[in-house]
C-alpha cells in the first residue's frame, strides 16, 4: 500500500535552512505530481508546494515563494523540500502528500505521510 | 479561493446527525466536467488528514456510508447521519479547483 515517510525535521534558528525528505513506496512515484502541506501547532492545514511528476514544474504558496524549493528524485522515489530563510511562523508539521490520480499535477490529495515537525526558534 | 466553514466547533450526541457547512469565495463547479472540485477530510488527534469525500459528494472507498456530501457551486455540506465515537475529529473542506489549494479553517466535532 501507499507509504510516505517524511524525515529531516527538527529545531532550527531563524534565518537558517533545513531539507526535508519524503520516501515514497507502494505506487509508481514517477507518475504522480507530489505536494507538501503544513500545519502549524493547533492550527489548520496550509498547502505549501507542488511539483509535477517529471520535476519540470513547481508551484508555491505566496508565504514560502522564494524561500522554499521543492524537488524530487524519481530514481530514489524521494520528494524533497528545501527550507531557507526560516521564520518562526514556518513552525509546523510538514506533510508529504500524494494525489489520487497519476498525472503531471493533480490537486486532489488522497494520501498523506505522518509528517515531520519543523520548529523555528532562537 | 477562500474557504469558510461553519461552525468552528460542534457537539452532537451519539447516534444523532452532525452537519458541517463550507462556503467558497467562488464557484467550484467546472463547466468542463460538470463537477465540483470540493473535498472533505477528517483529522483525528495526532494523525494526518484522511480523505472522506471528493467531487463534493463521492465517498472514497472504505468510508462508512453515514458520511455524505452535498452542495454545488459555492455552498457545500458534510453530513454524518449517526455520530459514532470514532468520528470525534476536526473536519476540513478543501477546494482543488484552482492553485493554490485552499482549506477551510476546520470544524471540531465532539460528543455531547
Amino acid at each position: 500500500q501507499v507509504q510516505l515517510v517524511e524525515s529531516g525535521g527538527g529545531v532550527v534558528q531563524p534565518g537558517r535552512s533545513l531539507r526535508l525528505s519524503c520516501a515514497a513506496s507502494g505506487f509508481t512515484f514517477s507518475s504522480f505530481g507530489m505536494h507538501w502541506v503544513r500545519q502549524a501547532p493547533g492550527k489548520g492545514l496550509e498547502w505549501v508546494s507542488v511539483i509535477s511528476n517529471d520535476g519540470n514544474s513547481e508551484y508555491y504558496a505566496d508565504s514560502v515563494e522564494g524561500r522554499f524549493t521543492i524537488s524530487r528524485d524519481n530514481s530514489k522515489n524521494t520528494l524533497y523540500l528545501q527550507l531557507s530563510s526560516l521564520r518562526p511562523e514556518d513552525t509546523a508539521v510538514y506533510y508529504c502528500a500524494k494525489p489520487s490520480q497519476p498525472s503531471e499535477i493533480d490537486f486532489l490529495i488522497e494520501s498523506w505521510g505522518q509528517g515531520t515537525l519543523v520548529a523555528v526558534s532562537s | 479561493i477562500v474557504m469558510t466553514q461553519s461552525p468552528d466547533s460542534l457537539a452532537v450526541s451519539l447516534g444523532e446527525r452532525a452537519t458541517i457547512t463550507c462556503k467558497s469565495s467562488r464557484s467550484l463547479l467546472a463547466s468542463s466536467n460538470n463537477k465540483n472540485f470540493l473535498a472533505w477530510y477528517r483529522q483525528k488527534p495526532g494523525q494526518p488528514p484522511k480523505l472522506l469525500i471528493y467531487w463534493a459528494s463521492t465517498r472514497k472507498s472504505g468510508v462508512p456510508d453515514r458520511f455524505s456530501g452535498s452542495g454545488s457551486g459555492t455552498d457545500f455540506t458534510l453530513t454524518i447521519s449517526s455520530l459514532q465515537a470514532e468520528d470525534v475529529a476536526v473536519y476540513y473542506c478543501q477546494q482543488y479547483y484552482a492553485s493554490p489549494i485552499t482549506f477551510g479553517q476546520g470544524t471540531r466535532l465532539e460528543i455531547k
